[in-house]
C-alpha cells in the first residue's frame, strides 16, 4: 500500500522568501503525484501532478515541483511567497493500474506568510 | 456553476441523531468518493463508488453508509451520529480517462458538528 509523509506540520515564511515543501512517498511502482491546497475555510485544488515524462512540472499560482525517484520525494517548491498563499498543502500519492482508485494524502503542511 | 456541490455547507446535530450528507456533480465523472478531514490527520477516505452498481468501503467506514441515487449522486450518512464524527467532510469525484487518471475533484466541504 501507498502511503506519504509531509515532514513538516507547520511552516512559517516571510513574503517574497522561496518556499519548499517536503513529500516523501511509499508505493512500489512509478506514482501519480499530486500536490493539493486548501485555503481557510475552503475545499482542495490541485496545484499541479506527475504522471510522467519530465520530472519538473509546473503548477498553477506559480508553483513548481521535483518528482525525484532516488529519494521518493515530490517537493513542492515557489520563488516567491505571496500573502495569499498561506494555506495548507496536501500531498497525495494515487496508484497506477486498471482498478486503481485510491489517493492517499498527507496528513498537509500549514504554511504561514508573515507580511 | 461549481462542478462538484455539498448541501449543507454546516450542520450541527446532537448525538443519537440521523444525517445525510449530499454531493452532486456536473463533471459526468463514473467514480465518487467521500472522505473525512481531522486536524493533523489529513484526508481518510470513508467511502468510494465507482459507479451507481459498485460501492466500496475506505479506511474509516464504520458508523457511515452511503448510496449511489444516480451517476451525479453520492449520499454519506450517519445512521446516529456521535460526538467523534464531528469533521470536515469532502465529496470527490475522479474520472478514468485520458491524463486526469485518478485526479480527483473535491467539493467545497461540509463541516459537521456532534454535540
Amino acid at each position: 500500500a501507498q502511503s506519504v509523509t509531509q515532514p513538516d506540520i507547520h511552516i512559517t515564511v516571510s513574503e517574497g522568501a522561496s518556499l519548499e515543501l517536503r513529500c516523501n512517498y511509499s508505493y512500489g511502482a512509478t506514482p501519480y503525484l499530486f500536490w493539493y491546497v486548501q485555503s481557510p475555510g475552503q475545499g482542495l485544488q490541485l496545484l499541479l501532478k506527475y504522471f510522467s515524462g519530465d520530472t519538473l512540472v509546473q503548477g498553477i499560482k506559480g508553483f513548481e515541483a521535483e518528482f525525484k525517484r532516488s529519494q521518493s520525494s515530490f517537493n513542492l517548491r515557489k520563488p516567491s511567497v505571496h500573502w495569499s498563499d498561506a494555506a495548507e498543502y496536501f500531498c497525495a500519492v494515487g496508484a497506477i493500474g486498471a482498478g486503481s482508485y485510491q489517493l492517499t494524502f498527507g496528513k498537509g503542511t500549514k504554511l504561514s506568510v508573515i507580511p | 456553476d461549481a462542478d462538484v456541490t455539498q448541501t449543507p455547507r454546516n450542520r450541527i446535530t446532537k448525538t443519537g441523531k440521523r444525517i445525510m450528507l449530499e454531493c452532486s456533480q456536473t463533471k459526468g465523472h463514473d467514480r465518487m468518493y467521500w472522505y473525512r478531514q481531522d486536524p493533523g490527520l489529513g484526508l481518510r477516505l470513508i467511502y468510494y463508488s465507482f459507479d451507481v452498481k459498485d460501492i466500496n468501503k475506505g479506511e474509516i467506514s464504520d458508523g457511515y453508509s452511503v448510496s449511489r441515487q444516480a451517476q451525479a449522486k453520492f449520499s454519506l450518512s450517519l445512521e446516529s451520529a456521535i460526538p467523534n464524527q464531528t469533521a470536515l467532510y469532502f465529496c470527490a469525484t475522479s474520472d478514468i480517462s485520458g491524463t486526469s487518471y485518478n485526479e480527483q475533484f473535491f467539493g467545497p466541504g461540509t463541516r459537521l458538528t456532534v454535540l
